[in-house]
């Protein structure tokens, strides 16, 4: 089984709609984000926590929320999508490491959105 | 402004053909990570750097990682259609809440 789990995998939604994407993970990691993918633009930052009850802005989070109902799970809302949020959503999860190394992060599959 | 640059942005090989695809920066990293993602599944890490000029070895990628730890260099020997994917390196700073800054990626495709 996966360990980082992303729901839905595929969405179509059309503007002003409520969305909210979850991700699960059995890593038993602290640190959780959200991401989203665009070509051209890379993976973004949109929201990260540290623990459940860390939760912190990234580079491009107006217009997203999040929830951070456990350590194992983190879910991102979009309270009324618009069209420039179609992307592809990607969380992630990472342990900290002692020393200058960067955390790892482990990756879900995805959620490929589209806002009509 | 894009503070981590991936060069070339696309490049296709034949098999067996060998291939570098670099990762540049006017700043200062504390270490810098490899990530290969497929399509349709997220990134998944190569390989961490850390030490400036140091080299390490995964069976035919050998990654390097500048003197000045500014930037790093991947290099594919006898390339497979199994490398193919998206090549994206990732850098840490000091003082940056362990948050990676990522590069745009370098796409690969390695044809039969």
């Amino acid at each position: 089984d996966a360990d980082v789990t992303q729901t839905p995998r595929n969405r179509i939604t059309k503007t002003g709609k409520r969305i909210m994407l979850e991700c699960s993970q059995t890593k038993g990691h602290d640190r959780m984000y959200w991401y989203r993918q665009d070509p051209g633009l890379g993976l973004r930052l949109i929201y990260y926590s540290f623990d459940v009850k860390d939760i912190n802005k990234g580079e491009i989070s107006d217009g997203y929320s999040v929830s951070r109902q456990a350590q194992a799970k983190f879910s991102l809302s979009l309270e009324s999508a618009i069209p420039n949020q179609t992307a592809l959503y990607f969380c992630a999860t990472s342990e900290p490491k002692t020393g200058g190394d960067a955390d790892e992060q482990f990756f879900g599959p995805g959620t490929r959105l589209t806002v009509l | 402004t894009q503070l981590l640059k991936q060069s070339p942005q696309f490049l296709s090989i034949q098999e067996g053909e060998n291939l570098t695809v670099y990762c540049n920066s006017s700043s200062v990293f504390s270490s810098l990570q490899w990530y290969r993602q497929e399509p349709g599944e997220g990134p998944v890490l190569l390989v961490t750097v850390v030490t400036g000029g140091e080299v390490k070895k995964l069976k035919r990628l050998t990654f390097q990682f500048g003197d000045a730890r500014k930037d790093s260099s991947l290099h594919i020997t006898a390339a497979q259609p199994g490398d193919t994917g998206l090549y994206l390196c990732a850098g840490a700073r000091a003082g940056n809440n362990r948050k990676l800054i990522w590069g745009l990626g370098t796409s690969l495709a390695v044809n039969p």
